[in-house]
């Protein structure tokens, strides 16, 4: 059964500073790793994805991230954040071949500070 | 196409009465998730449909909680009776899933926030 672990739940940040949210998959296969973004009052929304290839994948809004199969992460990053990058982002993984169902991280609040 | 649509997006009820939650999925979307999210136990996946049809319901927490699909467009969410531990945001997503891989990603929509008092 595949599982996600993201070590923390709230990330407090100044903006234009660096930042990375951490994730850890664990899963017997091959997987899908994705990061949605979740504004106030709204539902998620997907910032990027990995299938195949590349190890880094670039998102919208400046965020990237990689994948990482030997310590099984999947890490969030941007250079330099804004006040609007606040809020809750989650890591989500899935099993190609199998259902295709993402399995969701608990979450991770990101807190700009101007 | 305006994206998965709930509604309402606000519910309040007072506890024993019946919650219907309903989601219009995207066109051409071939699989429907519900999804409840709470502070405690983040976001879990209570069921989800492919072609109408429901394929696994195990994540429904209770004989009080029921989901439909009555067709390609329209799919129900109820709980009889309401509880106030059913507190929580709800959300619909639909998938493209069809046969390409890059079809894996879940367009969810804005959630309803449910308050059984």
């Amino acid at each position: 059964a595949q599982s996600v672990t993201q070590l923390d739940s709230q990330v407090p940040v100044f903006e234009e500073a660096p930042v990375e949210l951490r994730c850890n998959y664990s899963s017997s296969v091959s997987v899908y790793l994705f990061w949605y973004v979740q504004y106030p009052n709204q539902g998620l929304q997907l910032l990027l994805k990995y299938l195949s290839g590349s190890t880094l994948v670039k998102g919208i809004n400046g965020f990237e991230a990689e994948f990482n199969k030997s310590q099984t992460s999947f890490h969030l990053r941007k250079p330099s954040v804004h006040i609007s990058d606040t809020a809750e982002y989650f890591c989500a993984v899935s099993e190609p071949g199998g259902s295709y169902i993402p399995t969701f991280g608990r979450g991770t609040s990101l807190i700009v500070h101007p | 196409d305006a994206g998965v649509i709930q509604s309402p997006r606000h519910e309040v009820t007072e506890m024993g009465q019946e919650v219907t939650l309903r989601c219009k999925p995207i066109s051409g979307h071939d699989y429907l998730f519900w999804y409840r999210q709470t502070m405690m136990r983040g976001l879990e996946l209570l069921i989800y449909f492919n072609n109408n049809v429901p394929i696994d319901d195990s994540g429904m927490p209770e004989d009080r909680f029921s989901a439909k699909m009555p067709n390609a467009s329209f799919s129900t969410l109820k709980i009889q009776p309401s509880e106030p531990r059913d507190s929580a945001v709800y959300f619909c997503a639909s998938s493209p899933r069809g046969s390409g891989v890059q079809n894996t990603e879940a367009f969810f929509g804005q959630g309803t926030r449910l308050t059984v008092v």
